[in-house]
């Protein structure tokens, strides 16, 4: 089955810096990965995804990369802000109906 | 506007009661999930529909139970209780390919198994 490997676990970074977040599955087949944003009582929102036929993908400060040879995705944050503070959950679908999430990265933007 | 609702907000019960979590959605999504939330496991799925009288068990169903009696509601259903099953539960809903589209998810139901 799909594992979903995801790091680091907690990420400290100033204000205006960048954040990368690391991501690596198991099954060559997966072919759809989301990252998820939860802020602190909510439930997590869907902030990007890319599917397997595309490397890159951008949404203004925040973009996705996938090496699928590699098997690793990456979550990329610039200029980063106080309200991106949240924990970030990358996902990875390999088919079966399964999403299959990581365990999650704790940032904090420091001002 | 269109939302996702879940209700209670937190629960405490004992071990070996029966207890019910509401989701309830007003985008007329055919697809609607259960996940669970425990520190370093990130959301696991419990149960998942596909639209109403469908049901299937997701990677950590055992305990658990689910009906779809029309499309805005899918309401989790833990049998007997289990300190366990102590956890965050979040409901979501999708259109489309289910799992290959956005999921939105609701605030949470914090449960407590004493």
């Amino acid at each position: 089955g799909e594992n979903v490997e995801q790091h680091p676990s907690t990420l400290s970074v100033q204000e205006g810096d960048s954040a990368v977040i690391k991501c690596t599955y198991s099954d060559s087949a997966s072919n759809y990965f989301p990252w998820y944003k939860q802020e602190l009582g909510k439930g997590p929102q869907l902030i990007i995804d890319i599917r397997s036929n595309v490397g890159e993908k951008k949404d203004q400060r925040i973009a996705v990369t996938l090496n699928k040879t590699a098997k690793h995705f990456s979550l990329h944050i610039t200029e980063t802000q106080p309200e991106d503070s949240a924990v970030y959950f990358c996902a990875a679908y390999q088919g079966a109906q399964k999403l299959v999430f990581g365990q999650g990265t704790r940032l904090t933007i420091n001002p | 506007d269109a939302e996702i609702t879940q209700s209670p907000r937190h629960k405490i019960t004992e071990t070996g009661r029966q207890v019910t979590l509401a989701c309830h959605q007003t985008w007329n999504h055919n697809n609607m999930f259960w996940y669970r939330q425990d520190l370093g496991h990130g959301l696991r799925l419990i149960h998942y529909s596909y639209g109403v009288q469908d049901t299937n068990k997701g990677e950590v169903s055992d305990g658990y139970s689910v009906s779809r009696s029309n499309t805005e509601d899918l309401p989790l259903t833990l049998e007997s209780a289990a300190s366990s099953q102590t956890s965050v539960y979040f409901c979501a809903s999708s259109v489309g390919q289910a799992f290959q589209e956005t999921q939105y998810f609701g605030p949470g139901t914090r449960l407590l198994v004493l």
